[in-house]
């Protein structure tokens, strides 16, 4: 099992449907992450918060919207997807801004969008 | 060119074999380096990080970074039918700017079975 925990694990919604999606660490680590993996493709970044802000967004389209509600938790709104959203969507977490540290990977939310 | 290079696999071996896998990279900017196992449906798993060249070992598992030839490998001994999974190389640059923290480039993967 590993320290970074994402809910639900699976998630089918329709394209006009509002979903979230959960992350949780109880390392103490201050940066968390949305990456996407589509299968058989390496991961691609999303989102960075540090310190609970958002420090980077790879050019997201809206229809993805993260949220930080503390330094714990990271959560990521879904609204209006498409069917090429379908993608499995992986929380990370690593110690802070102020000293390189590795990411830590959850299992991921595998959505699929109809 | 892609800025990592991973050797593609799929890498077939027996047990108790000792396995290699590589990446290349283009950019001299890359500082820290590690290698992720991705079991099927689950997350990529954190098995070693280095930020400096030469060898750190890990129990079976040895990762070499060559930053003057800009080449990393992992090497895993006595492997295990428990070892199948993809293999993901991954970097970073230097923290320093700030604006690509968080950003890890990876390599494409590589798929390793070992079989009894």
């Amino acid at each position: 099992d590993t320290e970074v925990t994402q809910t639900p694990k699976h998630l089918v919604m329709g394209m006009t449907n509002k979903k979230s999606l959960k992350c949780e660490q109880h390392m103490g680590h201050r940066a968390m992450y949305w990456y996407k993996q589509k299968a058989k493709k390496p991961p691609e970044l999303m989102f960075v918060y540090s310190y609970e802000k958002l420090s980077i967004n790879e050019s997201v389209p809206s229809r993805f919207s993260p949220e930080c509600p503390n330094s714990s938790l990271l959560n990521l709104h879904l609204h209006a997807l498409q069917p090429e959203d379908s993608a499995l969507y992986l929380c990370a977490s690593s110690q802070d801004r102020d000293t390189y540290s590795p990411l830590h990977f959850g299992n991921g939310t595998r959505l699929t969008v109809t | 060119q892609k800025e990592v290079e991973q050797d593609p696999g799929p890498l077939s071996v027996p047990e108790g074999a000792i396995v290699s896998l590589n990446c290349t990279y283009s950019n001299s900017a890359f500082q820290y380096f590690m290698w992720y196992r991705q079991y099927s449906r689950k997350g990529p798993e954190l098995l070693m990080y280095t930020y400096s060249s030469g060898n750190k070992e890990d129990g079976r598992f040895t990762a070499q970074v060559d930053k003057s030839s800009k080449y990393i490998s992992l090497f895993i001994r006595d492997s295990q039918p428990s070892d199948s999974a993809t293999y993901l190389c991954a970097m970073s640059v230097s923290y320093a700017g700030g604006t690509s923290y968080g950003k890890l480039t990876f390599g494409q993967g590589t798929i390793l079975t070992v079989h009894p």
